[in-house]
């Protein structure tokens, strides 16, 4: 699976968008890129996934360059409650039973809102 | 809603002991993990199960061993656990494939495990 790059740190004010970068840069074409995030002290929880055309859901959308070397979580309206670690992972479709869907997690990005 | 359980939230044991932690899930996913995360070395997958009974070493799987017996249980078991097994253990899990084989894991809220 492709390596991902993140910054270690970003913060924002509360309310304001929350705009994560990640680079993939050697990802391949059936990879899938995802985002999850861990607040302190819990499981990690599942955001958003993507291969190719931006994505939007409830909690965020994830914008994917053209030639999918990068990508960005979008947190629109950011809260207190938002203050976790943002993984990206990038990982090939896993089809058939018994194959290692594992999930491979990096260091992450801390995001803070601040008040 | 997805949940995942785990047993304990914090577990204190000694060298040598039996150490058993326990994992359930509500919706019926034939995919079970376990991960532990350590600072700086992020999430790392000890066994997967795809199966009753069926198990599968991920990438750290030296002393433990795992038990699926039934479909929404999971155990990790520690032989004899040791200083260094001193850890945060996630369980997860997830629907075989999934649509356009993207299934998300959905993840317990750790057991924080202290080996003294």
């Amino acid at each position: 699976d492709a390596k991902t790059t993140q910054p270690t740190s970003m913060d924002c004010a509360e309310g304001r968008a929350a705009n994560l970068p990640c680079n993939h840069s050697t990802i391949s074409g059936n990879e899938y890129v995802y985002w999850y995030r861990q607040i302190h002290s819990q499981g990690p929880q599942y955001i958003i996934h993507g291969l190719k055309n931006n994505e939007t859901n409830e909690m965020a959308s994830l914008i994917i360059t053209e030639d999918r070397k990068s990508s960005t979580l979008i947190l629109p309206h950011a809260t207190l409650r938002d203050t976790a670690v943002y993984y990206c992972i990038v990982r090939v479709a896993v089809y058939y039973t018994g194959a290692n869907s594992k999930l491979t997690f990096g260091k992450g990005i801390t995001l803070s809102v601040r008040p | 809603d997805v949940k995942v359980t785990q047993s304990s939230r914090y577990l204190v044991k000694r060298t040598g002991e039996k150490v058993f932690l326990e994992c359930v899930q509500d919706m019926d996913h034939e995919n079970m993990f376990w991960y532990r995360q350590d600072p700086g070395l992020g999430l790392r997958l000890i066994y997967f199960s795809y199966d009753v009974k069926m198990k599968e070493k991920g990438d750290i799987p030296e002393g433990y061993s795992v038990s699926r017996e039934k479909k929404e249980r999971f155990s990790l078991i520690l032989e004899s656990a040791s200083t260094n097994q001193t850890s945060m253990y996630l369980c997860a899990s997830s629907v075989s494939g999934g649509a356009g084989g993207v299934a998300e894991q959905y993840f317990g809220p750790g057991t924080r495990l202290t080996v003294t």
